[in-house]
């Protein structure tokens, strides 16, 4: 089993609707999660950070993170074709003495005018 | 807040000649670098982590003797490829992490590397 999991894609939504990206992580001690933005032939950018059970809202991101099923989704409301990107979910394992975190291999999103 | 810069942004070499490209964090002091490769339409692969002061930990596969890394101060990461050949053309990437027990990485633009 792959330790951090997400649907390739891609994903398509018209504008406006509400995008939901999915990821799956196999350590079930996780604590810190993570969610990345990436464009085509840029490097990935951070748009938001997870620690607790529930919710957490900035603009039109929301992490849902739900530890006992061990998933973290994203979702993007009123969405705009500049949110076209690969999403990456990113995972800190439990254990070990390093800082590493654990991408899973992204979905490609792609917001259709 | 939490900039991170690399430089070149891209570079041109020939075959068997070494490329060093650095990474710097801008606004906060950097405990912990990362270097990431990634080829076209790939996911990130982490190369190696570097502490500040201490030798890199590389990850398996990675060769450290081609791959080198320094991390000489809070703000400055360096990886050298040496003897490029042109299977190590890629895009190179750095991330940091602050100090404490936060792990989020923020990224550098990445250097895009072509061995001719």
């Amino acid at each position: 089993q792959k330790e951090v999991e997400q649907n390739s894609g891609p994903l398509s939504v018209p504008e406006g609707a509400i995008a939901s990206l999915n990821c799956t992580y196999s350590d079930r001690g996780s604590q810190s999660f993570f969610w990345y933005r990436q464009y085509s032939g840029k490097s990935p950018e951070l748009i938001m950070s997870i620690y607790s059970n529930g919710d957490k809202e900035d603009g039109r991101f929301t992490a849902q993170l739900n530890k006992a099923s061990q998933y973290v989704s994203l979702l993007i409301r009123d969405s705009q074709p500049s949110d076209s990107a690969t999403y990456l979910c990113a995972v800190k394992l439990s254990g070990g003495s390093n800082y590493k975190l654990t991408f899973g291999k992204g979905t490609l999103l792609t917001v259709n005018p | 807040g939490a900039v991170v810069s690399q430089h070149p942004s891209w570079v041109i070499c020939k075959s068997g000649t070494s490329v060093k490209i650095e990474c710097r964090s801008l606004d906060f002091q950097a405990t912990t670098m990362f270097w990431y490769r990634q080829f076209p339409k790939q996911s990130l692969m982490l190369m190696a982590t570097s502490n500040e002061g201490s030798k890199a930990t590389y990850e398996q596969g990675v060769e450290k003797d081609k791959f080198l890394i320094n991390h000489a101060s809070l703000t400055l990461s360096t990886l050298t490829v040496t003897s490029a050949h042109p299977e190590d053309s890629s895009f190179y990437i750095c991330s940091a992490r602050s100090s404490g027990n936060r792990y989020e990485q923020y990224f550098g633009p990445g250097t895009r590397l072509t061995v001719t």
